[in-house]
């Protein structure tokens, strides 16, 4: 069955550090999504992504913050300075229709 | 802006029924998504109604009432392994994002 992979699973990065999270969506679909989860609370919208362009974007995503799909099956979140308060599981989700997502196992992104 | 609300936190035992509401302010959507989410794990699609009613899958039942801003998601014959957090979801016409709702923690008891 096809499934939404996200790499790496696990990610310790010291305050101010970049960090590059990668997705490999589903390979038909086309809608790209990024969420983020802090421990406890609910799953809040990141970014979506269109047709290689960003479609939304939430108030949580500001300068600090980028998503490219360098080639035609990879999708990466890339976070620049680091701060502690984003450390959170990033989901990758992907989707073909409106019914519903489908979503990477996440990576723990901690910032020390 | 958008809001989807639903309970905490909701304890039953094993073999029972439990239903977890969703209520909703948004605007206009396609439909009423439910996912799963174990400790540590990824959402997990359960069901969806894009019409007002009653949809069932196995164990699972949705419910949806547009006119009363208001969803449910029923689980029968309740097993451990369903304890887990449970969220409503929404995708929003002209918006390219699945919205999710404060989500509920489930908690079955043997």
């Amino acid at each position: 069955e096809p499934e939404v992979t996200q790499t790496p699973s696990h990610q310790v990065t010291q305050m101010g550090q970049e960090v590059i999270l990668r997705c490999v969506p589903i390979s038909n679909h086309l809608y790209f999504y990024w969420y983020r989860q802090i421990l406890g609370q609910k799953v809040e919208f990141l970014v979506s992504f269109y047709n290689n362009e960003i479609s939304e974007k939430s108030e949580i995503f500001d300068d600090q913050f980028s998503v490219e799909r360098p080639d035609g099956s990879n999708f990466t979140l890339k976070i620049r300075s680091t701060k502690l308060e984003d450390s959170a599981m990033y989901f990758c989700a992907s989707s073909e229709e409106p019914r519903e997502a489908f979503f990477g196992q996440g990576t723990r992104l901690t910032v020390v | 802006g958008q809001s989807l609300e639903q309970p905490s936190e909701v304890t039953a035992v094993e073999g029972a029924i439990v239903q977890i509401n969703c209520t909703y302010q948004t605007s206009g959507f396609y439909g009423l998504s439910w996912y799963q989410q174990h400790d540590g794990g990824a959402p997990t699609f359960l069901s969806y109604n894009a019409l007002d009613g009653l949809e069932e899958t196995g164990r699972f039942s949705s419910f949806l009432s547009r006119s009363d801003s208001y969803g449910y998601l029923l689980l029968q014959e309740l097993q451990m392994k369903d304890s887990a957090s449970y969220f409503c979801a929404v995708r929003l016409y002209n918006f390219n994002k699945f919205y999710f709702g404060s989500g509920t923690k489930l908690n079955v008891k043997p």
